[in-house]
């Protein structure tokens, strides 16, 4: 079974562009959340979504969106970069809302704002 | 914001050894949750601990949880080297969706 995938792996764009970034889940996993991770720190949860809807959003500003698909794969968009959003975003699936049980994560996709 | 701590920060130590890491946090919780994280890559999640329960063990692995001091230890034992990662702890409240993590472990284990 493939894991969690998310694309691109590793991307480079400059202060005030916008960004996608994708994630397919486990399959038969319902739950996608994101979180984001800059250097040296625990990653920080920024939304999770669940049969489509939005479960939880974390303390990000209005430029971060996402959204989840039919097919329960997800999208992270973030509008208007700054250089401090560059991080390592990870997306996490589960079969259930809650998580219990433990999330898998992907490799991350790394973006660099410059 | 983090939830709370892992000490200590960076740890090495040789393989065979055993490691310990602490974990200390600031809310109640449902559950408690270690990961292990190679080179900045995904997270793997290691163990789930929950908190009705004061110990778990899996492998080399050994999980304990103090709800009243609010704190979690990750013994992992008879160390190699490919242990050698960041270890965070990570809170779910249950009913809440997202999990809350610590600040993380480097641990270096040498030949």
């Amino acid at each position: 079974d493939a894991g969690v995938t998310q694309s691109p792996t590793h991307l480079i764009k400059t202060r005030g562009q916008h960004v996608t970034l994708r994630c397919s889940p486990i399959s038969g996993h319902k739950s996608v959340s994101w979180y984001q991770q800059v250097l040296g720190q625990g990653p920080q949860f920024i939304f999770q979504y669940y049969e489509k809807e939005e479960r939880g959003r974390g303390n990000f500003p209005d430029r971060f969106s996402a959204r989840q698909f039919p097919n329960y794969s997800s999208e992270l968009n973030v509008n208007a970069l700054l250089l401090g959003d560059s991080a390592l975003y990870l997306c996490a699936s589960s079969p259930r809302a809650t998580g219990y049980g433990g999330y898998t994560f992907g490799s991350g996709t790394r973006l660099t704002v410059v | 914001s983090q939830q709370g701590e892992e000490d200590p920060q960076a740890l090495s130590i040789q393989e065979g050894e055993n490691a310990t890491m602490n974990c200390s946090y600031k809310t109640s919780i449902n559950n408690l949750q270690w990961y292990r994280q190679n080179s900045g890559r995904g997270l793997v999640h290691l163990i789930l601990i929950r908190s009705n329960e004061r110990e778990k063990h899996s492998g080399r692995l050994r999980v304990t949880l103090d709800t009243s001091k609010k704190s979690s230890s990750l013994l992992i034992t008879a160390s190699r080297a490919a242990d050698t990662a960041s270890y965070f702890c990570a809170t779910g409240t249950g009913t809440a969706s997202k999990l809350t993590f610590g600040t993380g472990t480097r641990l270096q284990v040498t030949l």
